[in-house]
C-alpha cells in the first residue's frame, strides 16, 4: 500500500507570494491533518480535514487555509507569504481521524523556503 | 490538555536496550499514552500506544506505571536506525489532536 505523498518536496517563494501544497493520503483514509515544523516552534498542528470538512483548526492566522477533495486528497494554501512561514509542512492521514488509538501516517513533508 | 515531560536527550550504544522515560502526572483516566518518533529528514512515525497495561509490538514495548503518572518506551536492542526524536503524547479518548512537545533526542553510537 502506497504511503502518504506530498508535492512538491521543495519550494522556494518570495515574500508576498502565495503557495499551494498538496497531500495524497493512504488509500481509504478519510482524514488528512497538516502540521508546520520549524526549529523554534517544533511541530504545530494547522488543521484536520475529514470527509471534505474541516474538523479542527490550530492557532494560525487566516492566511493558512486548506481544503479536501472527494477523493480525500488535500491542499493547503498560504497567502501573502512571510519569512517566518519558512518551514517543513507535513501532512498525516488516518482512517478514523485524530484521536486516541488512531494511528497517524505522516508524509515526507514539503520544505518551503520564503526569501 | 495533560502535559508530558521528557528528557531533552539520551545516549545509547548499538545493540543495548534503551529506556525512554515520560512523566505525565496530570494524566486523566481517559488519556491514552502514544509514542511517535521522527527520524532525521523524515515525517514522524507511530511507535506504540497504551492505556493501562503494558504493550508490545514489533518496534518497541511500552511500560506504564501502575498509577499511570509515568511511562517508559523500551527499545530492546537499539540500532543506528533508531536514532531519532521520540515524542510521548497523551490523547484523550474523545476527539483530541496529536500535539507534539519537544521530545527526547536519542543518540545511538556504534
Amino acid at each position: 500500500k502506497a504511503g502518504v505523498t506530498q508535492t512538491p518536496r521543495y519550494l522556494i517563494k518570495t515574500r508576498g507570494q502565495q503557495v499551494t501544497l498538496s497531500c495524497s493520503p493512504i488509500s481509504g483514509h478519510r482524514s488528512v491533518s497538516w502540521y508546520q515544523q520549524t526549529p523554534g516552534q517544533g511541530l504545530q498542528f494547522l488543521f484536520e480535514y475529514f470527509s471534505e470538512t474541516q474538523r479542527n483548526k490550530g492557532n494560525f492566522p487566516g492566511r493558512f487555509s486548506g481544503r479536501q477533495f472527494s477523493n480525500s486528497r488535500s491542499e493547503m494554501n498560504v497567502s501573502t507569504l512571510e519569512l517566518g512561514d519558512s518551514a517543513l509542512y507535513l501532512c498525516a492521514s488516518s482512517l478514523q481521524g485524530q484521536g486516541a488509538g488512531n494511528e497517524q501516517f505522516f508524509g515526507p513533508g514539503t520544505r518551503l523556503t520564503v526569501l | 490538555d495533560a502535559k508530558t515531560t521528557q528528557p531533552n536527550s539520551m545516549e545509547s550504544n548499538e545493540e543495548e536496550p534503551v529506556h525512554l522515560p515520560c512523566n505525565h502526572s496530570t494524566i486523566s483516566g481517559t488519556d491514552y499514552i502514544h509514542w511517535y518518533r521522527q527520524l532525521p529528514s523524515q515525517g514522524p512515525e507511530y511507535v506504540i500506544h497504551g492505556l493501562t497495561s503494558n504493550v508490545n509490538n514489533r518496534m518497541a514495548s511500552l511500560a506504564i506505571a501502575e498509577d499511570r503518572k509515568s511511562s517508559t518506551l523500551i527499545l530492546h536492542r537499539a540500532t543506528l536506525r533508531d536514532a531519532a526524536v521520540y515524542y510521548c503524547i497523551l490523547l484523550n479518548s474523545g476527539y483530541s489532536t496529536l500535539t507534539f512537545g519537544k521530545g527526547t533526542m536519542l543518540l545511538v553510537s556504534p
